[in-house]
C-alpha cells in the first residue's frame, strides 16, 4: 500500500519557539494533504487541508498566522507550529490522498507528538 | 449539520464477535471508511464501503445502508490485540472526510 512518512516522530522544544513537522508521500503523488491534530482520548480533529500549488484552506478556529502550511510538492507538505506554546502539545497527524486512486482513501503519516515545556 | 454517531467505548471477550455501529447525517456521500487506531498511533485503514452491503476481508467485514445512513464493522475471533479505537469516517460531497469520535474497544481474557 501506499506510505507517508512524517518527521520528526517526536519533538520537545521550549514555549515560545517554532517547530516545523514534514510529510511526504513516498510512492505516490498526492495533490492534496491533510493536517490533523489529536489530543489524548480525543478524536482527530481536521486542521487544514494542504493543495499541491496553492494556498491551505483552514479549518473554523484554526488560526493560520500559527500553524503555516507548505504544499510545494506532489510528494511533500509541512506544517510549522509558530511560536508554540504548552496548549499546541498535541499529536500532529498528516495524511495524504492518492490522485489516482479511486478510493479517494487517505493514508496517514506516523503521526508527529509535540511537547511544549 | 454534520454528524456521526457510533458507541463511546464497548467491551467484549477474547474469541469472540463484536459489532460496532456507525449512524451518520452528512452532505452528500462518496464512501465510509473504517479505520483502526492503536493508542499514540495514527490510524491504519481497514475497509471502505460505497455501495449497499457487506465487504469481508479475513476477520473483520463492514456493512453499508445508504438509505438507513448506516455502517457496522463486525469483528470476529477477537484477539487481544485488536484493542484500540475503531473510526468511523464518510466522505461527503466535498471529498472532506468527516470523523466520528471513535469507539474504543476493550478485549478482555
Amino acid at each position: 500500500g501506499a506510505v507517508v512518512s512524517q518527521h520528526p516522530s517526536r519533538v520537545i522544544c521550549k514555549s515560545g519557539t517554532s517547530v516545523k513537522i514534514e510529510c511526504r508521500s513516498l510512492d505516490f503523488q498526492a495533490t492534496t494533504m491533510f493536517w490533523y491534530r489529536q489530543f489524548p482520548k480525543q478524536s482527530l480533529m481536521l486542521m487544514a487541508t494542504s493543495n499541491e500549488g496553492s494556498k491551505a484552506t483552514y479549518e473554523q478556529g484554526v488560526e493560520k498566522d500559527k500553524f503555516l502550511i507548505n504544499h510545494a510538492s506532489l510528494t511533500l507538505s509541512t506544517l510549522t507550529v509558530t511560536s508554540a506554546h504548552p496548549e499546541d502539545s498535541s499529536f500532529y497527524i498528516c495524511s495524504a490522498r492518492d490522485s489516482g486512486n479511486s478510493y479517494n482513501e487517505q493514508f496517514f503519516g506516523p503521526g508527529t507528538r509535540l511537547t511544549v515545556l | 449539520g454534520q454528524n456521526i454517531d457510533q458507541p463511546t467505548e464497548m467491551t467484549a471477550t477474547e474469541g469472540a464477535i463484536v459489532q460496532i455501529n456507525c449512524t451518520y447525517q452528512t452532505s452528500g456521500f462518496n464512501g465510509l471508511f473504517w479505520y483502526q487506531q492503536h493508542a499514540g498511533e495514527a490510524p491504519t485503514f481497514l475497509s471502505y464501503n460505497v455501495l449497499d452491503g457487506l465487504e469481508e476481508k479475513g476477520r473483520f467485514s463492514s456493512f453499508l445502508s445508504r438509505s438507513k445512513g448506516y455502517s457496522y464493522l463486525l469483528l470476529k475471533e477477537l484477539q487481544m490485540k485488536d484493542s484500540a479505537s475503531y473510526l468511523c469516517a464518510v466522505l461527503d460531497s466535498n471529498y472532506q472526510l468527516i470523523w466520528g469520535a471513535g469507539t474504543k474497544l476493550i478485549i478482555k481474557p
